[in-house]
């Protein structure tokens, strides 16, 4: 039972790049969620997903886009990368929103030069 | 915005000794969690305590609630070398969405 898989784990781009961050979950959850971790911050929620086929702006939304593939899977798109966004980013999941435990992948950790 | 804010920053205690962390936050919440973050891992739950709970334990977590306070407490006893972590409070509050604090990091000496 995988839980909640990230992909790629390490990921190293140029100030301009695309990048799509992969997320799968295996718990037949409905709500999925992007954080990003930066030092001495905590996470910060950049989108979610409620449900299939929906998806909101959370806290942090400005230079990401994400797709709700199907149930299973949630990815996060960098269109242009900027230095600022070198962090590590958490794919989570619930089995719906509020007042559920989130279960977390083991992150993306990415850099922008 | 954090909606909570973990007190210390940073916690070391020995082996078998009790660890206190407090958690305070701004606003009403529905619920608050509790999260553990081993080095180089994703967060883990712990514990979800309601609004209209005062204290949860599970197995050496206790968790309290005090929402006249807007406070909360994680009490791990008896520690051990695996407690070593940064521990995360969440709250839940507006529209569902989690706001985590910038956590606790605990260390655990032999």
């Amino acid at each position: 039972n995988a839980g909640v898989t990230q992909t790629p784990k390490f990921q190293v781009l140029k100030t301009g790049q695309s990048m799509t961050l992969q997320c799968a979950q295996d718990m037949n959850h409905n709500s999925m969620y992007w954080y990003r971790q930066d030092p001495g911050m905590g996470l910060r929620l950049i989108y979610y997903s409620a449900s299939e086929g929906t998806t909101d702006k959370g806290e942090v939304p400005n230079g990401y886009n994400v797709s709700r593939l199907n149930k299973r899977e949630f990815s996060l798109r960098l269109e242009s990368a900027a230095p600022s966004q070198t962090s590590v980013y958490f794919c989570a999941s619930s089995e719906w929103k509020g007042n559920q435990p989130q279960h977390f992948g083991d992150g993306t950790r990415l850099s922008i030069l | 915005s954090q909606q909570g804010e973990e007190d210390p920053q940073a916690l070391s205690i020995q082996e078998g000794e009790n660890a206190t962390m407090n958690c305070s936050y701004k606003t009403s919440i529905n619920n608050l969690q509790w999260y553990r973050q081993n080095s180089g891992r994703g967060l883990v739950h712990l514990i979800l305590i309601r609004s209209n709970e005062r204290e949860k334990h599970s197995g050496r977590l206790r968790v309290t609630l005090d929402t006249s306070k807007k406070s909360s407490s994680l009490l791990i006893t008896a520690s051990r070398a695996a407690d070593t972590a940064s521990y995360f409070c969440a709250t839940d509050a507006r529209d569902y969405k989690l706001s985590f604090g910038a956590g606790t990091t605990v260390t655990v000496r032999a």
